[in-house]
């Protein structure tokens, strides 16, 4: 079945250093891509998503880039803040279902 | 921003007792979904629902597992007899459009605790 595997954590680092987290899927046909975030205290939300190859989803400074190629979704950003100190899960949902394939989450810290 | 609402945050129980775990999704949200995390494991799809019935749910779903919409605001998640390997963080989620599409929101979820 599809399956999504992430590096494991947690991974710790200093404001202002840069950020991959790797993912990389196994899957039939095209799904689309998804990273989610949680906050401490929060629920899982929605970072960012490609649907289709090549895309490249990106919101509050990350990025990723749908790579059909090498069945990645890797997770950039180019200078974390504190703020950014989160658990960081990538997914992938198939047309035609409703469920949403998950990875098992990276924790993230980023101290001052 | 509204959100998911879960309660309790934290439930213990005892193997082979009945638990209900409970969701207030956002109010015009049509979708409704379970997930659980095991700790160190990923997280898992268990059940959608859609129009008071469910419309995809996991092997992980068996009989002992049922969800309802009461009262047209609540939603939740009814394990009948608990069993140790039911320990884990469930998460509700709720959307507007078919998840796959749309972005689900997710509640902070429930610590479910059996013993």
């Amino acid at each position: 079945g599809d399956s999504v595997t992430q590096m494991e954590g947690p991974v710790t680092l200093s404001e202002e250093a840069f950020l991959t987290i790797n993912c990389t899927y196994t899957a039939t046909g095209y799904p689309s891509l998804f990273w989610y975030v949680q906050y401490p205290g929060e629920g899982l939300q929605l970072l960012l998503k490609a649907t289709k190859a090549d895309d490249k989803g990106s919101n509050k400074g990350f990025e990723a880039t749908y790579r059909k190629e090498t069945t990645s979704f890797h997770l950039e950003k180019g200078s974390v803040q504190v703020s950014d100190s989160a658990v960081y899960f990538c997914a992938l949902a198939q047309g035609g279902s409703e469920k949403l394939v998950f990875g098992k989450g990276m924790k993230l810290t980023v101290n001052p | 921003e509204p959100e998911v609402t879960q309660t309790p945050s934290h439930q213990v129980t005892q193997m082979g007792q009945e638990v209900i775990l409970r969701c207030v999704p956002i109010s015009n949200h049509l979708y409704f979904y379970w997930y659980r995390q095991i700790l160190g494991q990923k997280v898992e799809f268990l059940v959608s629902f859609y129009n008071n019935e469910i419309s995809e749910k996991s092997e992980i779903f068996d009989d002992q597992f049922s969800v309802e919409r009461p009262d047209g605001s609540n939603f939740t998640l009814k394990i009948r007899s608990t069993k140790l390997e039911d320990s884990a963080m469930y998460f509700c989620a709720s959307s507007e459009f078919r998840a796959t599409n749309e972005k689900l929101f997710f509640g902070s979820g429930t610590q479910l605790s059996v013993l």
